[in-house]
């Protein structure tokens, strides 16, 4: 059975350090992956995506996810974090027996301190 | 091009009452997509919608829980005799063709809170 795995429920960081936020996944086949932002009482926003080609994946607010099929990863990154990028943080993965479900990690609270 | 919509935002029912959980999807979208999300815990997934179709309902309880998205007006979600185990974020997504390629578009959600 495919499923998502984000190892760190909380972290903590810096405004203006790096940021890097795992996921791990189990699936079967080729692997369609999102990174999804969810601000306190909104919706969620996808950040970006990866079903094919350069395994290195820029998306929206400076993000970037570098899919590694050998270690089963889509890590997403960030340069130099905003306290404005205190969210939590979904990775999700495109379900191989229904076309458009999405599975979702448990999330990863991320907080930016000063 | 207005988002996807939920309402309402907020809804409170005693114990053993009807909720009701409106979607409008963004324009142009036919495809509806239901998520459950428990406090503390991540999305998941409880139906899958096309206009007039249910095409997976894999995640839906087997009772109480039913959906609809008519040919016109919003998609529902509705729970019959609420109970406590029921308070969550219910957020609807849409798409424009069910492809997995495709970004879903999340609403704002529902909070519903079960006394």
């Amino acid at each position: 059975a495919q499923s998502v795995t984000q190892p760190d429920i909380h972290i903590t960081v810096s405004e203006g350090a790096s940021l890097e936020l795992r996921c791990n996944y189990s699936y079967g086949a080729t692997p369609y992956l999102f990174w999804y932002v969810q601000s306190p009482g909104q919706g969620l926003q996808l950040l970006l995506k990866y079903f094919s080609g350069d395994t290195l994946v820029q998306g929206i607010k400076g993000f970037e996810a570098e899919f590694k099929r050998s270690q089963s990863s889509f890590n997403l990154r960030k340069p130099s974090v905003h306290w404005s990028d205190a969210a939590e943080y979904f990775c999700a993965v495109g379900a191989t027996d229904s076309w458009g479900k999405l599975q979702f990690g448990a999330g990863t609270q991320v907080v930016v301190t000063p | 091009n207005a988002g996807v919509m939920q309402n309402p935002r907020h809804l409170v029912r005693r114990r053993g009452q009807e909720a009701r959980l409106r979607c409008s999807p963004m324009k142009g979208h036919s495809h509806v997509y239901w998520y459950r999300q428990l406090p503390e815990e991540g999305l998941k997934f409880m139906v899958y919608l096309q206009k007039e179709n249910i095409i997976d309902e894999s995640g839906m309880p087997k009772e109480r829980f039913s959906a609809e998205f008519p040919k016109e007006g919003p998609s529902i979600l509705r729970i019959q005799q609420v109970v406590r185990g029921d308070s969550a974020a219910y957020f609807c997504a849409s798409s424009p063709n069910g492809n997995r390629q495709e970004t879903q578009y999340f609403g704002p959600g529902t909070r519903l809170l079960v006394l």
